[in-house]
C-alpha cells in the first residue's frame, strides 16, 4: 500500500504570498494518478488538480501541480483568500486509492 | 450541471447497519465509476469503496472489507453503500464522489454517521 505523506502540516502565510506544498509517496506512483484536492471548512473537497499537473476544470491558474515518482508539489503562486484551506494529495495503486494527510494553508 | 446527493445517515448503536445513499444527476451515471470516501470528525480523507461503471470491478479499504458492500443501479442512477458490524471507527462524514480516471472529479456534500450506544 503506498502511503503519502504531506508537509508541512500547516503553512502560515499572508495573503499575495507563494504558498507550496509537498507530497512523498512510499513508493513510485504513476503521474497520471496523483491529484490534489482543496477542502474549506464545512464543505465536500473540491479537485484542483490531476494527473500530477493537469487543471481542473475553473480552476484558476495561480494552482500549478508538478513532480515526478515520488515527489510531487502544489504551488500557488500568490494567495487569494478563498485558498486559505486544507490540501489533499491523492494517488491510485494496487486497487486502491489513498490520500495525504492533508496540509492547512492558514492566514499568518 | 453534475449533482451528487448522499442521503441515509444517522445515529446507528455499535455492531449496527446502516445503507448509504447517492442519487447521482446532471451526467450519464452508467459511464462512470464512482467511489465512497468519508471523513472523521477533525480528521483527514479516507478512500473507502471503488465501483466501476457496471459493477464488474469492486475494492474496497482494508478497513472495511467483509463489512461494507458497494452497489449501484444504474437505471436509477444511484449508488449505495450497506454497511454492517459498525464500530465507532465509522463514525464520519460519508461522501459519493465520480471517479474520471481514478481521480474524484465531483462530490456530493457529504451524509453523517455517527456510531454510539
Amino acid at each position: 500500500e503506498t502511503v503519502l505523506t504531506q508537509s508541512p502540516g500547516t503553512l502560515s502565510l499572508s495573503p499575495g504570498e507563494r504558498a507550496t506544498l509537498f507530497c512523498r509517496a512510499s513508493q513510485s506512483v504513476s503521474s497520471s494518478y496523483l491529484a490534489w484536492y482543496q477542502q474549506t471548512p464545512g464543505q465536500a473537497p473540491r479537485l484542483l488538480i490531476y494527473g500530477t499537473s493537469s487543471r481542473a476544470n475553473g480552476i484558476p491558474d495561480r494552482f500549478s501541480g508538478s513532480g515526478t515518482g515520488t515527489d510531487f508539489t502544489l504551488t500557488i503562486s500568490r494567495l487569494e483568500p478563498e485558498d486559505f484551506a486544507v490540501y489533499y494529495c491523492q494517488q491510485y495503486g494496487s486497487f486502491r486509492l489513498s490520500f495525504g494527510g492533508g496540509t492547512k494553508v492558514e492566514i499568518k | 450541471e453534475v449533482q451528487l446527493v448522499e442521503s441515509g445517515g444517522g445515529l446507528v448503536q455499535p455492531g449496527g447497519s446502516l445503507r448509504l445513499s447517492c442519487a447521482a444527476s446532471g451526467f450519464a451515471f452508467d459511464s462512470y465509476a464512482m467511489d465512497w470516501v468519508r471523513q472523521a470528525p477533525g480528521k483527514g480523507l479516507e478512500w473507502v469503496s471503488f465501483i466501476s461503471s457496471s459493477s464488474a470491478t469492486i475494492y474496497y479499504a482494508d478497513s472495511v472489507k467483509g463489512r461494507f458492500t458497494i452497489s449501484r443501479d444504474n437505471a436509477k442512477n444511484s449508488l449505495y453503500l450497506q454497511m454492517n458490524s459498525l464500530g465507532d471507527e465509522d463514525t464520519a462524514v460519508y461522501y459519493c464522489a465520480r471517479d474520471y480516471r481514478k481521480h474524484l472529479d465531483h462530490w456530493g456534500q457529504g451524509t453523517l454517521v455517527t456510531v454510539s450506544s
